[in-house]
């Protein structure tokens, strides 16, 4: 199992401006998962992405991967200040192997 | 109903104490999970059982002990706490479907705060 690293590690923005955010890994993957946690919650699933996808799409959500750079970005358009959480990403090598977390991106979106 | 339940949400105790946090899960997964967020946010796997069999144990101090019942709970239970030992503690579950994708279900959090 391998943890991703997520970039950068705070985020400030403005309602309807689009926040994204990158994450980099080392070895090769199985899929990518972004999760989002709220303040004082826990982590939800947002979106996978398979190694042999380029890109994914989830309501105001897009996901891309690109495996020959190890590395994943999460773009949220428009966004609100609901989307106000830390943003974790995990690569999963497959098998039996856990999934692991870094310290993700706190975003915040302000009014 | 809520998928992945533990208690209590907030334990504040001495340290020294003994102290036990419950996990159940509702969905029918195989598997359970501990992890650790500290306060810079990074969480970190303690433990996995798959169906009540303990299958990955990391490097964590003896103090902490998991217990599985069933399937369905996963239980952490800490000796003689340590100030150290002050997080955030999730429960987490997933399920072998196949393929397997490593999808993670976390409860809400249990705060541990130790004076």
């Amino acid at each position: 199992s391998q943890q991703g690293e997520e970039d950068p590690q705070a985020l400030s923005i403005q309602e309807g401006e689009n926040a994204t955010m990158n994450c980099s890994y080392k070895t090769s993957i199985n899929n990518l998962q972004w999760y989002r946690q709220n303040s004082g919650r826990g982590l939800v699933h947002l979106i996978l992405i398979r190694s042999n996808e380029r890109e994914k799409h989830s309501g105001r959500l897009r996901v891309t991967l690109d495996t020959s750079k190890k590395s994943s970005s999460l773009l949220i358009t428009a966004s609100r200040a609901a989307d106000t959480a830390s943003y974790f990403c995990a690569p999963f090598t497959g098998g039996g192997n856990k999934l692991t977390f870094g310290t993700g991106t706190q975003l915040k979106v302000e009014l | 109903d809520t998928a992945v339940s533990q208690t209590p949400k907030y334990l504040v105790t001495q340290m020294g104490n003994d102290k036990s946090i419950k996990c159940e899960q509702n969905l029918g997964h195989d598997t359970m999970y501990w992890y650790k967020q500290d306060s810079k946010k990074f969480l970190k796997i303690m433990f996995s059982y798959n169906n009540k069999e303990l299958i990955i144990n990391e490097t964590v101090p003896n103090r902490f002990s998991p217990k599985s019942p069933d399937k369905a709970h996963l239980n952490l239970h800490i000796n003689s706490l340590e100030l150290g030992d002050s997080a955030v503690y999730f429960c987490a579950s997933s399920q072998k479907y196949t393929p397997y994708t490593g999808e993670l279900f976390f409860g809400e959090g249990s705060r541990l705060t130790v004076l």
